[in-house]
């Protein structure tokens, strides 16, 4: 079956560092959509992406999508304390038939 | 997400016991999902609901069971034959299909004796 993986798992910065994760798929994806869970929350939808290539900016947030629809990628630029949680890719293969698929997750830990 | 809500917010389970966790909708959202989330994990689908009277089961469905009688119903019994129920259970809903945004409702926390 499909697969999303995401990596890394944890990542540590310090206040005003930027951050990555990255999400790869066993198989092509008709779209991608980012979630954020802040600790003892749920989650909370973000953005979607579905053109192959495609990439969207929210304030200091930005979402790839690539040219092969396998994987995705969020950045975010000089990391803030709100931004700590745990970040989710999850893909949606083209028959749409099942839920999506996510992955297991990034955690954000920020040092001030 | 304020449409939905789940209850109860923390549940105790004894073992060999069923319980029933409720997720309702006020959202007039036509699909409905439950996903377990462990520790330190991601969320795994356990069945979904496109429609009233209908579901399907998802990743790892045994254990679990659910109805659909209503449109804004969607409760998941969790049986003696999850072995491991202890997680955290999310209930979802989208507009249609699944390619649409997914909202969340605030989670029940289960926890066996």
């Amino acid at each position: 079956g499909q697969q999303v993986m995401q990596i890394p798992q944890y990542q540590h910065v310090q206040e005003g560092e930027d951050f990555t994760t990255y999400c790869n798929s066993s198989t092509t994806l008709s779209n991608i959509q980012w979630y954020k869970q802040r600790p003892g929350g749920h989650p909370v939808f973000l953005i979607q992406l579905v053109k192959s290539g495609e990439v969207k900016k929210q304030k200091r947030l930005t979402f790839q999508f690539g040219e092969a629809k396998k994987n995705s990628s969020l950045h975010i630029t000089a990391t803030q304390t709100t931004d700590v949680g745990t970040y989710f890719c999850a893909g949606l293969t083209g028959g749409g038939a099942d839920g999506l698929t996510f992955g297991k997750g990034t955690h954000l830990i920020i040092q001030p | 997400d304020g449409g939905i809500t789940q209850s109860p917010k923390y549940l105790f389970r004894k073992e060999g016991q069923n319980v029933t966790l409720s997720c309702e909708q006020n959202l007039n959202h036509d699909a409905m999902y439950w996903y377990r989330q462990d520790p330190g994990q991601g969320l795994r689908l356990i069945y979904y609901s496109q429609i009233v009277n209908d579901f399907q089961k998802g990743d790892i469905a045994e254990g679990y069971s659910v109805s659909r009688e209503k449109k804004e119903s969607f409760p998941l019994t969790v049986t003696s034959a999850q072995k491991n129920p202890t997680a955290f259970y999310l209930c979802a809903t989208s507009r249609g299909a699944s390619r649409e945004t997914q909202y969340f409702g605030p989670g029940t926390r289960l926890l066996v004796l």
